[in-house]
């Protein structure tokens, strides 16, 4: 299947700081993207759809100032996390989705960053 | 939005055995359905996926089962084995092109030798 690469695998940064993570598509070009948020144990849950070259789409109760996503290449989607804080120490990862014929698009997953606030 | 329910949320087999997960959506038109499996601290890998317009797909040891109707869609694993020891996600979504994700809860499956 696609690649799809996600950096940094693991962060810690102090608390009020910025931390950014790329989500790249190795071997396709990936219009849309997808963020997600995964707390230990638990399920994945839908942050916000990256467009390319537009605005993302963000989900309800999630603060767009907070999580800014920048989507500026086919194969470069970034999340930052503003003025972090402990509550937002999780597992973030991100999808991409690779074209095909209409109704067999599949999604890759990025591997993940483990996000850690102290 | 969507709501995906899944169950059971843990479930222990003998290897040989079958393992059946269970999940139920609300959106009606909702039209795809992927099947996720997650190993501690790796990302999903999608193992099987059903559109709106089958209602069964099989691959292998693995396969998928859809009743639009009643709006729930189910994993079926047989001749388990210890390997597929893992996290299982079920997530729907819907549009023409594959668009937001929504999972379930997720089975923690356990393969006992």
């Amino acid at each position: 299947g696609a690649v799809v690469s996600q950096h940094p695998s693991w962060v810690i940064c102090k608390s009020g700081t910025s931390v950014k993570i790329e989500c790249r598509s190795l071997d396709f070009q990936a219009t849309t993207m997808f963020w997600y948020r995964q707390f230990p144990k638990q399920s994945l849950m839908l942050m916000a759809t990256s467009n390319e070259g537009s605005k993302a789409t963000y989900e309800q109760g999630v603060e767009k100032d907070k999580f800014l996503i920048n989507h500026a290449s086919l194969t470069l989607s970034t999340l930052t996390v503003t003025s972090a804080h402990p509550e937002d120490s999780s597992f973030y990862i991100c999808s991409a989705r690779e074209a095909g014929t209409v109704g067999n698009e599949k999604l890759f997953f990025g591997s993940g960053t483990q996000l850690s606030v102290l | 939005g969507e709501n995906v329910e899944q169950h059971p949320s843990t479930l222990s087999v003998q290897e040989g055995d079958s393992a059946v997960i269970k999940c139920t959506y609300s959106d009606s038109a909702s039209n795809y359905f992927p099947w996720y499996k997650q190993e501690l601290g790796k990302r999903p890998q999608l193992i099987i996926d059903i559109r709106s317009n089958v209602g069964e797909k099989k691959d292998q040891r693995i396969a998928v089962t859809l009743n639009k109707t009643a709006k729930h869609f189910s994993l079926h694993i047989t001749e388990t084995q210890p390997e597929d020891s893992a996290v299982y996600f079920c997530a729907a979504s819907r549009g023409s092109t594959l668009g937001r994700l929504y999972f379930g809860r997720g089975t923690q499956l356990t393969v006992w030798p």
